[in-house]
């Protein structure tokens, strides 16, 4: 099983339409969440932090649920800039080296059309 | 101006020859790691450093080396013994807080490695 795992998609939405991810991850240990955009041919960028209490920025809303290990992010009316690949990224702990690191899904593709 | 960079942004090589990847930082940030992405993958790492002179494997370190010998600087040197080397390289850099937590990565623009 997968550390991190998202629907790969694609997500295909006309524009205005509200449009959800979900993301699992296995460790129960794991703190820390984010959400990443990243444009074709491009690195990724930061979206939002994820917080226990959920957080909105804008059109975009994060929310965690612990007890079900799984982030979510919702994207409300939908712009065609929006179209990217989006990334969950948890700060998970690596048993064999006692160390934590950012792990990355493979990313959920939304394409937004006209 | 701050920020992670990469270089070259692109390279070739051929099958048998060591190629070392740059990543420096001037952001001050402690953590620095490698990842891989494939073609309509998502990025996988390869090795991580939480402080100088120190760095972990990742989930796919064999086939590559690395080393920390300043804040700055954390290159990757992809050997001959990385049977699929082709790919898109990520370097990235974050503060550790209290904890080791590890704060948001921010990213170089990456290296594309194509074996020829």
């Amino acid at each position: 099983r997968k550390e991190v795992e998202q629907d790969p998609g694609p997500f295909n939405v006309p524009e205005g339409a509200t449009v959800a991810f979900n993301c699992t991850y296995s460790n129960s240990a794991s703190q820390s969440f984010f959400w990443y955009r990243q444009d074709c041919r491009k690195e990724p960028k930061l979206l939002m932090s994820v917080y226990s209490s959920g957080n909105e920025d804008g059109r975009f809303t994060a929310q965690l649920n612990r007890a079900s290990q799984y982030i979510s992010l919702l994207i409300r009316d939908s712009k065609l800039s929006d179209s990217a690949t989006y990334l969950c990224v948890v700060n998970r702990w690596l048993m064999d080296t006692g160390r934590r690191a950012l792990t990355f899904g493979s990313g959920t593709r939304l394409q937004v059309q006209p | 101006d701050g920020g992670i960079t990469q270089s070259p942004k692109y390279l070739f090589r051929k099958e048998g020859q060591n190629v070392t990847l740059s990543c420096e930082q001037n952001l001050n940030h402690d953590a620095m790691y490698w990842y891989r992405q494939d073609p309509g993958q998502g990025l996988r790492l390869i090795y991580y450093s939480q402080i100088v002179n120190d760095f972990q494997k990742g989930d796919i370190a064999e086939g590559y080396s690395v080393s920390r010998e300043k804040k700055e600087s954390f290159p990757l040197t992809v050997t001959s013994a990385q049977k699929n080397p082709t790919a898109f390289y990520l370097c990235a850099s974050s503060i550790t807080g209290q904890g080791g937590l590890n704060t948001e990565a921010f990213f170089g623009q990456g290296t594309r490695l194509t074996v020829v």
